[in-house]
């Protein structure tokens, strides 16, 4: 069964440094997705991309933040100058194809836990 | 806005306990709703969905129905086993034209712990 991927698995890294997160959505999917989840609080949403441009994003997602989708299986997730607050659970998420909405169901890559010290 | 809200946990049970997780939204439009399931250390799996009133999701025992008059859709198992335990999420999202979907809302997780 397809899934989604997301790599690293963990990453930590200094304060102020950048990070990319990358992820492998599910092959026939056209809708990208990032959330994050802070240890003991809600799964909260980032950001969500479709034909190459963001086409919603959340208070959250300010300029620290970018997102591509390099290659026709990629999709990364920047952060520039990273804070002590950014430590978190990052999740990619994926969905099905216009046409075939299904009830807007996403499929959720295992996750990269970023830690900035 | 749109919320999600779960009842507090965490939520402690015998194995073959029976399991109900209330979960009740707030939406501006008609949302679709989901209960999604982490496992520990892994991700957010779909367990179940219903996209229109008086639907029942359900998926390995689990089931919830979509109550529009109530703007609920509680979670159930009528026998819960040891590997049910992990963090269950209520979750909506809304129609936003044709057929494209926007954003998933979560609720807080609600905490399972079955012990033998």
């Amino acid at each position: 069964e397809p899934e989604v991927t997301q790599t690293p698995s963990h990453q930590v890294t200094q304060m102020g440094q950048e990070v990319i997160l990358r992820c492998v959505p599910i092959s026939n999917h056209l809708y990208f997705y990032w959330y994050r989840q802070i240890l003991g609080q809600k799964v909260e949403f980032l950001v969500s991309f479709y034909n190459n441009e963001i086409s919603e994003k959340s208070e959250i997602f300010d300029d620290q933040f970018s997102v591509e989708r390099p290659d026709g299986s990629n999709f990364t997730l920047k952060i520039r100058s990273t804070k002590l607050e950014d430590s978190a659970m990052y999740f990619c998420a994926s969905s099905w194809t216009l046409g075939q909405g299904r009830g807007g169901e996403q499929y959720f890559g295992p996750g990269t836990r970023l830690t900035v010290t | 806005g749109n919320s999600v809200t779960q009842m507090e946990g965490p939520v402690t049970l015998s194995e073959e306990a029976f399991l109900t997780i209330n979960c009740t939204y707030t939406a501006t439009g008609y949302p679709s709703l989901f209960w999604y399931v982490q496992y520990p250390g892994e991700g957010l799996q779909l367990l179940l969905k219903a996209t229109k009133a008086d639907d029942k999701g359900s998926n390995k025992g689990f089931e919830a129905t979509y109550r529009k008059e109530t703007t609920s859709f509680h979670l159930e198992k009528g026998s819960v086993q040891v590997s049910d335990s992990a963090v269950y999420f209520c979750a909506l999202t809304l129609r936003k034209g044709g057929t494209s979907y926007g954003k998933l809302t979560f609720g807080q997780g609600t905490i399972l712990t079955v012990h033998p």
